[in-house]
């Protein structure tokens, strides 16, 4: 069965610096990945999947999340975080077999984008 | 064109009483899925239906919730005799096709169960 790990609850930085947040996954096959972001009092939003191809893949608002095989890791990152950027952030995987798999969700990161 | 749309928005119910929680997803959507959130915290996965191969239950927390979604379209979730544990945000969300595509998410039912 797959799953995804969120290792961290929250994340702290000042805006205007670098910011990651970290995601890692297990699954049968290769993994369809994704990030959504969940705003105050709004509904989910996709970011960002990587499906196959460039590991680097670029999303919306500026982020950009990193696929790596080996580390079977698929890290969200900004090169320059906005105190708009705060939010809940949720990484999600399905497995291989994707006319079946269904899509799992990490517990969430909270990121808290400090003026 | 219009999104997932949930109702009712917010449900107050007394513990012991049966809901039901209605999703219309985007049309042409086949996939169409079920998470709950408690306060603050991750999604649980609860249901999905793809097509019309049969649901992955394995999600459901309880026998007391089901759900069924009728002519490939929309969705209802029951929950029978409801516990404050079940007291949480419902989503649903869909997609065009399996596998690849994102999930397009509604606003969310709030159950409060009393």
């Amino acid at each position: 069965a797959q799953s995804v790990a969120q290792p961290e609850d929250q994340v702290n930085v000042a805006e205007g610096n670098p910011l990651t947040v970290k995601c890692t996954y297990s699954v049968s096959g290769n993994p369809y990945l994704f990030w959504y972001v969940q705003y105050p009092n709004r509904g989910l939003q996709f970011l960002l999947k990587y499906i196959t191809g460039d590991n680097l893949v670029k999303g919306s608002y500026g982020f950009e999340a990193e696929f790596n095989k080996s580390q079977t890791s698929f890290h969200l990152k900004k090169p320059s975080a906005l105190v708009s950027d705060s939010a809940l952030y949720f990484c999600a995987v399905r497995g291989g077999s994707y006319n079946t798999d269904k899509l799992i969700f990490g517990t969430g990161t909270r990121l808290q984008v400090f003026p | 064109g219009a999104g997932v749309s949930q109702s009712p928005s917010n449900k107050v119910t007394e513990k012991g009483k049966d809901v039901e929680l209605r999703c219309d997803p985007i049309s042409g959507h086949t996939a169409l899925y079920w998470y709950r959130q408690s306060l603050g915290q991750g999604l649980e996965f609860l249901i999905y239906f793809q097509g019309n191969s049969a649901p992955d239950k394995s999600g459901l927390p309880s026998d007391r919730f089901s759900a069924e979604r009728t002519g490939g379209s929309v969705s209802t979730l029951t929950i029978q005799r409801t516990q404050q544990e079940d007291s949480a945000v419902y989503l649903c969300a869909s997609s065009f096709r399996q596998g690849m595509e994102p999930l397009h998410f509604g606003n969310g039912t709030r159950l409060t169960v009393t």
